[in-house]
């Protein structure tokens, strides 16, 4: 499976766009990227997925390059209840029936 | 999207005890999974429940210590047994729709366990 990195932390002020960068270089030809968010005391929850270009969804936009070999989770305008753990995730396109592999995620912490 | 509830939310145990933490799903899933989250720290996978089958475990887990039924497809029970402080961690049960193509797995809100 890929490893991803991502930033430990970010921060942000409020009515901010964030993007998180995932770097995945050895990502193969058949997998799919994936963005899980979890709160405090709650288990993760799926944001977006996609395998190439930009896709965008009520939540978030990922944007993937043409190498794939990276992409970017934005949020516009943040507020104070997206302060999370983001969880960059690539494998399988079928990633609801296959053991998703976490990496470190990044804490993103939202300032008024 | 399914609803999971995850039996008890938290506990404080002796160690040495064994504790049976319960996943219930409200509707019939292919795939259910059991994952650990150590104070801070991201997820790690323990195990694949197997409906009908023994669960298939991830380097490191061994039936002995985290023994998992999954009698049907809504119910997985995941025991931690003779547990010490080291075991103190979030216990989440995950599930799979079974829907070929990009469903998203679903989390519970996890099992908080303290072992003192």
């Amino acid at each position: 499976l890929a490893k991803t990195t991502q930033p430990i932390s970010m921060d942000s002020y409020e009515g901010q766009e964030v993007n998180i960068t995932c770097s995945h270089n050895n990502i193969a030809t058949n997998d799919y990227i994936t963005w899980y968010q979890q709160f405090p005391s709650q288990g993760p929850r799926f944001i977006i997925q996609g395998y190439k270009t930009k896709v965008t969804n009520e939540v978030a936009s990922l944007f993937i390059p043409a190498d794939r070999k990276s992409s970017t989770l934005s949020l516009p305008r943040v507020s104070l209840s997206d302060t999370a753990v983001y969880y960059c995730l690539v494998g399988s396109r079928n990633s609801g029936n296959t053991p998703l592999v976490f990496g470190k995620g990044t804490r993103l912490s939202v300032i008024a | 999207s399914a609803v999971i509830s995850q039996k008890p939310s938290r506990d404080i145990c002796q160690r040495g005890t064994s504790l049976t933490i319960q996943c219930q799903v409200d509707s019939q899933v292919t795939m259910m999974f059991w994952y650990r989250q150590q104070p801070g720290q991201s997820l790690t996978l323990i195990a694949t429940a197997n409906q009908g089958s023994e669960a298939t475990y991830e380097s490191g887990f061994v039936i002995d210590k985290f023994p998992i039924s999954r009698p049907n497809l809504t119910f997985s029970t995941l025991t931690v047994s003779n547990m010490s402080p080291e075991d103190s961690s979030i216990y989440l049960c995950s599930v799979g729709q079974g829907v070929p193509g990009n469903q998203p797995q679903h989390f519970g809100d996890g099992t908080r366990l303290s072992i003192l």
